[in-house]
């Protein structure tokens, strides 16, 4: 696919303790986006980012945030982990034409005790 | 705001029969109608994209049809095999570039 790697790939912590997911793309996509998956509710934008350094909020942006230094990276950190964040979470990336689909990644597993 | 639906949320077919998906959405004002494959475990697997000023689109067995003034996309897999098995989702990309995504309808092909 668009050669999108998500680390770790499951990851199990306790409530209160900070918490970061990383999105590597080879494909030098400008956009990328975080999403999370949950059953009954789908898949639900968290944020994403338009550029270096240039991100913004989606839906569910509440108690997480990201950064994005280089091009092919983009980091969502969970400052204090609830159990309500327990989740899988999807990166993507696009090269933003509209003839073009998002790129997922695998996903990682995260579960919060 | 947009909102997407797929219904039914599941479905059984023996092999061989053709697969149709349902999709609908509330906004008319798209940018392209996606459709996307997802295995257990995986991430997701573009299969077609329909711009806005298309009807329709096809790849192999697949062929998706849009009708933006109804609200509406299909998805048919013609003579379906257990390999098809899978969860299907389709996307509406609409104001902000942002994709909102259906809650997938899982299908299920028996041998």
């Amino acid at each position: 696919d668009a050669g999108i790697t998500q680390s770790p790939r499951h990851k199990v912590t306790e409530t209160g303790t900070p918490v970061t997911l990383r999105c590597h793309q080879t494909e030098n996509h400008r956009y990328m986006y975080w999403y999370r998956q949950d059953p009954g509710h789908g898949l639900r934008l968290i944020h994403y980012s338009y550029g270096v350094k240039d991100t913004d909020k989606g839906e569910v942006s509440d108690g997480y945030s990201v950064s994005r230094s280089k091009t092919e990276d983009f980091l969502l950190t969970l400052e204090s982990a609830t159990s309500s964040q327990t989740s899988v979470y999807f990166c993507a990336t696009e090269n933003r034409t509209v003839a073009e689909p998002q790129h997922f990644g695998d996903g990682t597993r995260l579960s919060i005790l | 705001k947009q909102e997407v639906t797929q219904i039914p949320a599941a479905l059984s077919v023996p092999e061989g029969e053709n697969l149709v998906l349902n999709c609908s959405f509330t906004d008319s004002a798209i940018y392209n109608l996606q459709w996307f494959r997802q295995d257990p475990g995986k991430g997701l697997t573009s299969l077609l994209l329909i711009q806005s000023s298309q009807r329709e689109q096809t790849s192999g067995r697949l062929n998706a049809s849009l009708d933006k003034s109804s609200g509406r996309s299909t998805l048919y897999i013609a003579a379906s095999q257990p390999g098809d098995s899978a969860t299907y989702l389709c996307a509406a990309k609409a104001a902000g570039n942002k994709l909102t995504f259906g809650g997938g309808t899982r299908v299920l092909v028996k041998p």
